[in-house]
């Protein structure tokens, strides 16, 4: 079975600090790749997604994430972070062109002022 | 649109006790979700739905059971609540798109304690 590996649990940056959240997943065919945030207390949306073409993706709020097939990786980045950006990190996969998504564990960021 | 709604959005349960929560989208989406979220374990799937009358076993089904009996209206059931069953659930919908294009909508989640 697929799986989605995020191996930061917990980031703790200053504002204006640069991001990288790190996502490798475990499947040979075909993925879709998702990042979604989940504010405090909120529900989950989406910030960005890939699913052919351009590897380099950019999402909302300055978020963009690299999708690196030999790696099987799609990490997360952000040049500058700000205090708003606290919040809870998914990444998440659909396989084989399939209809569910996998999910990571999840990273935590914490952006202090 | 309100997108996807959950109700209730907080309830306790006492062990032994069963309860229906509710989602509802209004985006005529053909598939629904249902996950529950605990810490450190990020969301995982309980059951899902392609259609209208249509249900699936996702990761974590046992103590769940679910009902699609209209498009926009997907139900879990707890039959027999336990304290494992304490979570965060989460409903989400999709479209239904060639090639697992599926980017899913949440909805706000129902937060349950089962004491």
């Amino acid at each position: 079975a697929q799986s989605v590996s995020q191996h930061n649990h917990h980031v703790i940056l200053s504002e204006a600090a640069s991001l990288e959240l790190g996502c490798n997943y475990s499947y040979g065919g075909t993925v879709n790749l998702f990042w979604y945030v989940q504010y405090p207390g909120q529900h989950l949306q989406l910030l960005l997604k890939y699913f052919s073409g351009d590897p380099l993706v950019k999402g909302i709020k300055g978020f963009e994430a690299e999708f690196i097939k030999s790696k099987f990786s799609f990490n997360l980045r952000k040049p500058s972070v700000q205090w708003s950006d606290t919040a809870e990190y998914f990444c998440a996969v659909i396989t084989g062109g399939g209809n569910k998504l996998t999910f990571g564990t999840g990273t935590q960021l914490k952006v202090e002022l | 649109n309100a997108g996807v709604t959950q109700t209730p959005k907080f309830r306790v349960l006492k062990t032994g006790q069963s309860m229906t929560l509710l989602c509802a989208q209004d985006m005529n989406h053909e598939y629904m979700y249902w996950y529950r979220q605990d810490p450190g374990m990020g969301l995982r799937l309980i059951h899902y739905s392609v259609g209208e009358g249509t249900t699936a076993k996702g990761e974590v089904p046992d103590g769940y059971n679910v009902s699609r009996l209209k498009k926009q209206n997907f139900l879990l059931g707890l039959e027999s609540a336990a304290p494992s069953q304490t979570s965060v659930y989460f409903c989400a919908s999709s479209y239904r798109l060639a090639g697992g294009r599926n980017e899913q909508f949440f909805g706000p989640g129902t937060r349950l304690t089962v004491l």
